[in-house]
């Protein structure tokens, strides 16, 4: 089983509308966890940390479930500059003092006119 | 402005070169990762390292081995490429606590034939 698993993707939707990305991890120690952002031919960028009360950021909300180790990332109204691979990542370091950030496969928006 | 810079963009490398792909951080940053990326699955970690002349195996760290002799710069080495280990390669750092952002580099797509 990977470590970090994702909704494969890829999702199309168009604008405006509201779309959910959820992801799973097998590390019940695992202490922190983001959601990054990549778009095509760049390199992955932090969207939001996701803290345990779930937090928001404008249009994007993240929920964390720690006793079903689930993140989860919400869109609103999504615009066409949102379209780009969400990638789910989980620390399993720092138990050694240093931080280890295992990446899941990563799922694809594509938001159409 | 935070900066990680790999030294090439596009390498292409013949089977049984020693390859060496390099990549530094002007964060002051303890921790310093290697990752490659492939279609479908995603970032996978080769290596990282948490301090200098430290370093700890990631998920796939076979075919490589890595240097860190400056805090600064962290070396992948490929010590006999092979045509499997044809990817785009992703260096990244971030601080030495939790909850803190990773930042990556530009990405090198090696072409191994």
């Amino acid at each position: 089983r990977k470590e970090v698993e994702q909704d494969p993707g890829p999702f199309n939707v168009p604008e405006g509308a509201t779309v959910a990305f959820n992801c799973t991890y097998s590390n019940s120690a695992s202490q922190s966890f983001f959601w990054y952002r990549q778009d095509c031919r760049k390199e992955p960028k932090l969207l939001m940390s996701v803290y345990s009360s779930g937090n928001e950021d404008g249009r994007f909300t993240a929920q964390l479930n720690r006793a079903s180790q689930y993140i989860s990332l919400l869109i609103r109204d999504s615009k066409l500059s949102d379209s780009a691979t969400y990638l789910c990542v989980v620390n399993n370091g720092f138990s050694g003092g240093y931080n280890k950030l295992i990446f899941g496969a990563g799922t694809r928006l594509a938001v159409h006119p | 402005d935070v900066k990680v810079t790999q030294s090439s963009r596009y390498l292409v490398k013949r089977t049984g070169e020693k390859v060496f792909l390099e990549c530094v951080q002007d964060m002051d940053h303890e921790n310093m990762f290697w990752y490659r990326q492939d279609p479908g699955l995603g970032l996978r970690l080769i290596y990282f390292s948490y301090d200098v002349k430290m370093k700890e195996k990631g998920d796939i760290p076979e075919g490589y081995s890595v240097s860190r002799e400056k805090k600064e710069r962290f070396s992948l080495i490929l010590e006999s490429a092979s045509t499997n280990q044809t990817s785009m390669y992703l260096c990244a750092s971030s601080p030495g606590h939790k909850n803190t952002e990773a930042f990556f580099g530009q990405g090198t797509r090696l072409t191994v034939v």
